[in-house]
């Protein structure tokens, strides 16, 4: 299994452009979410999904869309990138999503905004 | 927020030393996890410790948590130049019905050998 994958690793945006970063997993994982890490902030969740068709809010929605249209992928939209989006991105995965399921990290993506 | 707080920020150690950070976290919880991230690296799952039990170990590695203080320590034990990396705990709260994961900002642990 390659577990959760995410792409690009890195990506260099100039503000206003749009993007979609790439998460998929191959664990047959119900549960998928979105956090992005600043420095000296942990991780913030941004959206989060408990199966195909179904998603949800986290901490930090604004500026970010997601959808889930199969259990494997959960893709993370910027419409219009700002300097504040500035920050390394991680896709998580759990079996689940019950409150004690492992919670599986994908690499990350090093994003850039200009 | 219900971001939860990490102590101490930074640490340094040398191997063999034995390693204590801190988590507080703000509501009622269900759970309370730790992670490891290598520099550069996604999180890697620790250890859980559910709020009806006072203490975990899993190796070199023991949790402790005091719901009265809303606080959690992880100790790692004889530490090696393999274990420098960040530490974050997360919380699972309460009033969540899913495995929603609230995390503190972590400790970075260098462990010089």
């Amino acid at each position: 299994n390659a577990g959760v994958t995410q792409t690009p690793k890195f990506q260099v945006l100039k503000t206003g452009q749009s993007m979609t970063l790439q998460c998929a997993q191959d664990m047959n994982h119900e549960y998928m979410s979105w956090y992005r890490q600043d420095p000296g902030m942990g991780l913030r969740l941004i959206h989060y999904s408990v199966g195909a068709g179904i998603t949800d809010q986290g901490e930090v929605p604004n500026g970010y869309n997601v959808s889930r249209s199969t259990t494997e992928d959960f893709p993370l939209r910027l419409l219009s990138a700002a300097p504040s989006q500035t920050s390394v991105y991680f896709c998580a995965s759990s079996r689940r999503g019950d409150r004690e399921d492992t919670q599986y990290f994908g690499p990350g993506t090093r994003l850039t905004v200009l | 927020s219900q971001q939860g707080e990490e102590d101490p920020q930074a640490l340094s150690i040398q191997e063999g030393e034995n390693a204590t950070m801190n988590c507080s976290y703000k509501t009622s919880i269900n759970n309370l996890q730790w992670y490891r991230q290598n520099s550069g690296r996604g999180l890697v799952h620790l250890i859980l410790i559910r709020s009806n039990e006072r203490e975990k170990h899993s190796g070199r590695l023991r949790v402790t948590l005091d719901t009265s203080k809303k606080s959690s320590s992880l100790l790692i034990t004889a530490s090696r130049a393999a274990d420098t990396a960040s530490y974050f705990c997360a919380a699972v709260y309460r009033s969540s019905n899913t495995g929603k994961l609230i995390f503190g900002q972590g400790t970075t642990l260098q462990v010089k050998p």
